[in-house]
């Protein structure tokens, strides 16, 4: 099993900034097979971005992701107030789908 | 437009059985594997299991958190997938989520359903 470590446990910040959020691997995701979630208080997770890069169907272009191997990255440049949120990634290139113990964005 | 809306949360006593639905629209649900993830309140999002189109054999894979317990099937012709459980314990409390797909990105996500197990 692919075990997913997120850093940092949270990040403080104000908007306008640009947050970078770390997803680290236990061993390499095969073809880049790692995926982003936002997930805000009592809703549903929304995909952001999968592929390790690609944007999901509407996702603003603020939202950008890079990594392979066994490092990932989610950056969101100039944070709009309703971007505060929990980010989680995700694994899905194996049987067993993981994920990440998320990061949580506060201002 | 794809929805799942997934049904039967509720409160259940511990070593007690509850079926939950996840009821589709939207997409051809006989093309595609559902997935499903739950998060125990203030926890993070724990994959649970999915099962494959029967096209690809209807295969099930379970978290070993649930495998023996949890089973999860379908009704093509009805366009619903099941996730039976059995031997309910207070670590199983939370809310259900179901998802279309395995091995790819969930696009689209239930609005979950609550299970609270407690005596």
């Amino acid at each position: 099993e692919i075990v997913l470590t997120q850093s940092p446990g949270t990040l403080s910040l104000s908007p306008g900034e640009r947050a970078t959020l770390s997803c680290r691997a236990s061993q390499s995701v095969s073809s880049g097979y790692l995926a982003w979630y936002q997930q805000k208080p009592g809703q549903a997770p929304r995909l952001l971005i999968y592929g390790a890069s690609r944007r999901a169907t509407g996702i603003p272009d603020r939202f950008s992701g890079s990594g392979s191997g066994t490092d990932f990255t989610l950056t969101i440049s100039g944070l709009e107030p309703e971007d505060f949120a929990v980010y989680y990634c995700q694994q899905y290139g194996r049987s067993y789908d993981t994920f990440g113990q998320g990061t949580k964005l506060e201002i | 437009e794809v929805q799942l809306v997934e049904s039967g949360g509720g409160l259940v006593q511990p070593g007690r059985s509850l079926r939950l639905s996840c009821t589709t629209s939207g997409f051809t649900f006989g093309d595609y594997a559902i997935s499903w993830v739950r998060q125990a309140p203030g926890k993070g999002l724990q994959w649970v299991g999915f099962l494959t189109s029967k096209s690809l054999g209807a295969t099930t894979e379970y978290a070993a958190s649930v495998k023996g317990r949890f089973t999860i099937s379908r009704d093509d012709s009805k366009s619903i997938a099941y996730l039976q459980m059995n031997g309910l314990n207070t670590d199983d409390t939370g809310v259900y989520y179901c998802t279309r797909g395995v091995g790819a990105p969930f696009d689209y996500w239930g609005q979950g359903t609550l299970v609270t197990v407690s005596s």
